[in-house]
């Protein structure tokens, strides 16, 4: 069955750091997200990415996060210069549609920020 | 803004018994409602999507329920059994492919 990975499980950096955590969602998949959970809380939405461009961003992602689709497989996340507070599991999902259908989440990074 | 809310509290059941998972949103009624279930350190797995005029929907031993007129989802396990212990989430997409999820509902069902 297909399904979403994502690399690397665990990363650790220090504070100002720039980190680029990795998906590559299910291939026939055209919509692709990214969403943040801090430990015991709520997954929240970062981003949508649709057509090679993002569809909808929350208030969250700010000038230090980017997405990329560098080539038609990976889709990537950017956090330019991390701070404490970004620590966080980071989730990559994809769908076939929009979101009337049914997301597929990866097994998440988890971003420690020293 | 539309918030959606679920009861924080664990739900503690017996095996054989039926759970029931509540989700109540304000403002306006989304098109649809999502189920999602989430293990500890997994990222969330979709289960069931129901849509605004439906009343009801079924996969093998889950159910959910929409109710527009209280604001309401329930979402039930029947036969519940100690592998369904997890955290379960209920979400909505907002604007054009943007999405909230609720804080989930731990069920623990004991043996």
């Amino acid at each position: 069955e297909p399904e979403v990975t994502q690399t690397p499980s665990h990363q650790v950096t220090q504070m100002g750091q720039e980190v680029i955590l990795r998906c590559v969602p299910i291939s026939n998949h055209l919509y692709f997200y990214w969403y943040r959970q801090i430990l015991g809380q709520k997954v929240e939405f970062l981003v949508s990415f649709y057509n090679n461009e993002i569809s909808e961003k929350s208030e969250i992602f700010d000038d230090q996060f980017s997405v990329e689709r560098p080539d038609g497989s990976n889709f990537t996340l950017k956090i330019r210069s991390t701070k404490l507070e970004d620590s966080a599991m980071y989730f990559c999902a994809s769908s076939d549609s929009t979101g009337s259908y049914e997301q597929y989440f990866g097994p998440g990074t988890r971003l420690t920020v020293t | 803004s539309q918030k959606i809310e679920q009861n924080s509290e664990a739900l503690n059941i017996q095996e054989g018994k039926t759970a029931t998972l509540t989700c109540n949103y304000t403002n306006y009624s989304p098109a649809y409602l999502q189920w999602y279930r989430q293990d500890p350190g997994r990222g969330p797995v979709f289960l069931l999507l129901i849509r605004e005029n439906e009343k009801e929907k079924r996969k093998e031993r889950l159910k959910v329920t929409f109710d527009t007129t209280l604001k309401q989802s329930l979402f039930h396990i029947t036969a519940s059994q100690p592998a369904d212990s997890a955290t379960y989430l209920c979400a909505y997409e907002d604007n054009f492919n943007k999405f909230y999820f609720g804080s989930g509902t731990k069920l623990n069902v004991k043996p």
